[in-house]
């Protein structure tokens, strides 16, 4: 079984519709990540989450909350999507025992297309 | 302008030909990791590299961490169709966070 899972895989939504996206993880990792990919841009960090209570902004958290209910879970709403938000976006996770590395673990992606 | 220049953004060749990507950046960090992403999933770690000059093997994969601790390259030989693939680099900024390159995308033909 995947370590790191995301549901839906694929998702179809309209503008000014609510979305999200889930997350979880079976690693035993503490630190949580989304992270959303676009051609040319590679990967850019959404939000990021050390512990249950701990949530911090990403370089392009703006349209996005999120919320970490369980040290396995973490989850992504889009309040009111819009087309520019169309992209794949991935969960990751990361041990803090080699927390100077930071190497990420990642889920399979959603593909997400707001019309 | 981004942390990480990874050239080629785009690779195309033969099977069994041999090929280097690079990353690159101005700044100095303490370690740097490469992904491979193969399509419809998410990257997978291949390496981290810590020492300037390192140098670490993965089968026909070879990565180098420069000197300064500024870039690193990434050198395949003999490829083969199932090293097709986005091949990223990746640091950790501090405040545990990593930012990635935008990727070498690479397709080896049969």
């Amino acid at each position: 079984d995947a370590d790191v899972t995301q549901t839906p895989r694929n998702r179809i939504t309209k503008t000014g519709k609510r979305i999200m996206l889930e997350c979880s993880q079976t690693k035993g990792h503490d630190r949580m990540y989304w992270y959303r990919q676009d051609p040319g841009l590679g990967l850019r960090l959404i939000y990021y989450s050390f512990d249950v209570k701990d949530i911090n902004k990403g370089e392009i958290s703006d349209g996005y909350s999120v919320s970490r209910q369980a040290q396995a879970k973490f989850s992504l709403s889009l309040e009111s999507a819009i087309p520019n938000q169309t992209a794949l976006y991935f969960c990751a996770t990361s041990d803090h025992d080699r927390g100077l590395y930071n190497e990420q673990f990642f889920g399979p992606g959603t593909r997400l297309t707001v019309l | 302008t981004q942390l990480l220049e990874q050239s080629p953004q785009f690779l195309s060749i033969q099977e069994g030909e041999n090929l280097t990507v690079y990353c690159n950046s101005s700044s100095v960090f303490s370690s740097l990791q490469w992904y491979r992403q193969e399509p419809g999933e998410g990257p997978v770690l291949l390496v981290t590299v810590v020492t300037g000059g390192e140098v670490k093997k993965l089968k026909r994969l070879t990565f180098q961490f420069g000197d300064a601790r500024k870039d690193s390259s990434l050198h395949i030989t003999a490829a083969q169709p199932g090293d097709t693939g986005l091949y990223l680099c990746a640091v950790n900024t501090g405040g545990f966070k990593t930012i990635f390159g935008a990727g070498t995308r690479l397709f080896v033909k049969a």
